[in-house]
């Protein structure tokens, strides 16, 4: 059975760092793209971006290049949301996925961590 | 990159039909059949429920779902209306950008 397990909620403050982190399982990690997606409070799906694991192939999402970073560790099958900055405006559900290729739709998807931002 | 254009909202009775749909432009939705629909209930992580425009996933998709494509807008019908068919559905395309874009998503009320 195909499972992504996501990380626990967070609560940080402006300007401070967060990682968060989904572990997949009961496939082959590095064979389908790992995706992330937002959804703020009380509004609609945002597409961040994707990583191939295999080769790290990375893509971002217009609104999102340069703002958070995606990585993946396949010896522990763990992708990895990331910014080195928070706003008030990170708060949201973020919500990690799996995709076959780069094209396909997002046929998995994690239960969602939730990440307030305030101060 | 903008987002699809859905309605915000739509309803219908019981055993009724529904058509919900999706806009974009001819560089996501009109130019590939990848589009995707899924469905999202409250308080729970959004679920696939059409893909490659008109295909459901195996196993567990009603066969009341059905999706479909002309131009730049996508559709998704939900026939035979259910109580349970109750959420929020959001429509997806890839596009030429090689990303992906979300609609606003519609909330399907069952009267």
């Amino acid at each position: 059975e195909v499972q992504l397990e996501q990380s626990g909620a967070e609560m940080k403050k402006p300007g401070e760092s967060l990682r968060i982190s989904c572990k997949a399982s009961g496939y082959s990690f590095i064979n389908y793209w790992i995706g992330w997606v937002r959804q703020m409070p009380g509004k609609g799906l945002e597409w961040m971006g994707i990583i191939y694991p295999g080769d790290s192939d990375t893509r971002y999402g217009p609104s999102f290049q340069g703002q958070v970073a995606i990585s993946a560790d396949k010896s522990i099958t763990t992708a990895y949301l990331e910014w080195r900055s928070l706003k008030a405006s990170d708060t949201a559900m973020y919500y990690c996925t799996r995709g076959y290729s780069a094209s396909s739709e997002f046929d998995s998807w994690g239960q969602g961590t939730q990440v307030f931002v305030s101060s | 990159q903008s987002a699809l254009t859905q309605p915000a909202s739509v309803s219908g009775s019981p055993g009724q039909s529904i058509t919900i749909s999706c806009t974009g432009t001819n560089s996501d939705v009109g130019a590939y059949n990848y589009v995707a629909w899924y469905q999202q209930r409250p308080g729970k992580a959004p679920k696939l429920i059409i893909y490659d425009v008109s295909y459901r996933p195996s196993g567990g998709v009603s066969n009341r779902f059905s999706g479909s494509k002309s131009g730049n807008t996508a559709s998704l019908t939900i026939s035979g209306l259910r109580a349970e068919d109750e959420a929020d559905y959001y429509c997806s395309s890839y596009t030429s950008s090689s990303t992906w874009v979300f609609g606003g998503g519609t909330k399907l009320t069952v009267l």
